[in-house]
């Protein structure tokens, strides 16, 4: 596609329960990100992808948390047992790393989903 | 000492003037230096990056980079009410993929 898709844009779980937000990256970009945005906040990162491994998971939070990429494409995001404090907009990015240009290769992010646990 | 750091602003700019975005970073290892655009309410966009020191243009945009101080500025020419956003600034570091970023400064141009 054009850009990364991200899906649902919105959605409110009721704490406890468990939710699942898609990511759809810009088609040949091998590396994959989830951050998360809490309102009035930086970008705090979760994890990355590259291909359909995860080399860095460092920034998942707790072990409610975790995701995976199949076919070197879609990422989900899982979130286990929800819960109030995991209300925040969820960002995915993609970007086309290429070897020995680490350095210049950007973050293309989709348009979020926007998660509300009540 | 966050890795990345920014004043969260507000910064407040007459219409035409420059604007003066500064992000210093703790890393020495720190390799590339990117500036985003955030409107309220949407998704980061990417204005610039620059790994070399000194400065690099991009129409109204400069980034600027001194790796013995360890900042890296955004300055905005001709300054637009449209420029009016918080713009974030990311690091990542040599070797590493993920990007690290600040906690965002937000700039408003007056009319």
């Amino acid at each position: 596609g054009a850009g990364v898709s991200q899906s649902p844009s919105n959605k409110v779980t009721e704490k406890g329960k468990d939710v699942e937000l898609r990511c759809d990256p810009i088609s040949g970009h091998t590396a994959l990100y989830w951050y998360r945005q809490s309102l009035g906040q930086g970008l705090e990162f979760l994890i990355y992808f590259q291909g359909n491994s995860a080399p860095d998971k460092s920034g998942l939070p707790s072990d409610r948390f975790s995701a995976e990429r199949t076919g070197g494409s879609v990422s989900t995001l899982t979130i286990q047992r929800t819960q109030q404090e995991d209300s925040a907009v969820y960002l995915c990015a993609s970007s086309l790393l290429r070897p020995g240009e680490w350095d210049n290769s950007p973050l293309h992010f989709g348009n979020g989903t926007r998660l509300t646990v009540t | 000492q966050k890795e990345v750091e920014q004043n969260s602003g507000p910064l407040s700019v007459p219409e035409g003037a420059i604007a003066s975005l500064n992000c210093t970073y703790s890393d020495r290892g720190s390799q590339s230096f990117f500036w985003y655009r955030q409107y309220s309410g949407k998704s980061p966009e990417l204005i610039m990056f620059i790994y070399s020191n000194g400065d690099k243009e991009d129409g109204r945009f400069t980034a600027q980079l001194n790796k013995a101080s360890q900042y890296v500025s955004l300055l905005i020419r001709d300054s637009q009410p449209s420029d009016s956003a918080t713009y974030l600034c990311a690091v990542r570091r040599e070797g590493a993929q993920k990007l690290v970023f600040g906690q965002g400064t937000r700039l408003t141009i007056n009319p």
